[in-house]
């Protein structure tokens, strides 16, 4: 079965500077994708990133990049310039030939002014 | 474009009450899915629906809790007789195909 661990329960950091959310995962699987959600207070889960399996190219999307990393089964999550609204849950997630989301426990962001 | 709509956001039981939670899907979306989160943890899948048929509901409990997609309206989902382990945010997720989910805001579930 496949597991979706994120080791760091509590991460923070100053505002502007640049941090990096863990996660492993677990699968015998080749294809699969790979996610990055967002809770804040509001409890509404946000998509922040997506990754696909057999897409050797890291994913971007503005101020949020991952370094997925296939074969020590890696996918952290790295926020530059860090901002006050960027404090939430993250969790990292997994999907493969079964279309359900596999999740971690989550890490709780806290940004410092 | 409205997001997934699920409603109420808060809910209060007793034990021994139902829970009827709704979700309504974007706009096009034919795929449902249903997860439960529990205080300080990530998401566990409960059940996914397509319009009028449970394609998988394998984290679904065996007894108390059921979930339907009717052809009209939105997907239920409905915990007989509630006990106070299942108070819980549950979350429901829709998709065009069995891709690109979208997550609702949830709605929050206390077992008093």
């Amino acid at each position: 079965a496949q597991t979706v661990t994120q080791s760091q329960p509590e991460m923070s950091v100053q505002e502007a500077e640049t941090v990096t959310l863990s996660c492993t995962y677990d699968t015998s699987e080749s294809d699969y994708y790979l996610f990055w959600y967002k809770q804040p207070p509001s409890r509404q889960m946000i998509l922040v990133i997506r990754q696909e399996a057999y897409k050797q190219q890291n994913a971007t999307e503005n101020r949020f990049s991952v370094n997925f990393q296939k074969a020590a089964k890696s996918f952290s999550l790295k926020i530059s310039d860090s901002q006050l609204g960027d404090a939430a849950m993250y969790f990292c997630a997994y999907r493969g030939s079964n279309y359900q989301l596999i999740w971690g426990a989550g890490t709780k962001l806290i940004i410092k002014p | 474009n409205a997001g997934v709509m699920q409603n109420p956001r808060h809910l209060v039981r007793r034990r021994g009450q139902e829970a009827r939670l709704r979700c309504s899907p974007m706009k096009g979306h034919s795929h449902v899915y249903w997860y439960r989160q529990l205080p300080e943890e990530g998401l566990k899948f409960m059940v996914y629906l397509q319009k009028e048929n449970i394609i998988d509901e394998s984290g679904m409990p065996k007894e108390r809790f059921s979930a339907e997609f009717p052809k009209e309206g939105p997907s239920i989902l409905r915990i007989q007789q509630v006990v106070r382990g299942d108070s819980a945010a549950y979350f429901c997720a829709s998709s065009p195909l069995d891709d690109g989910y979208t997550f609702g805001s949830g709605t929050r579930l206390t077992v008093v």
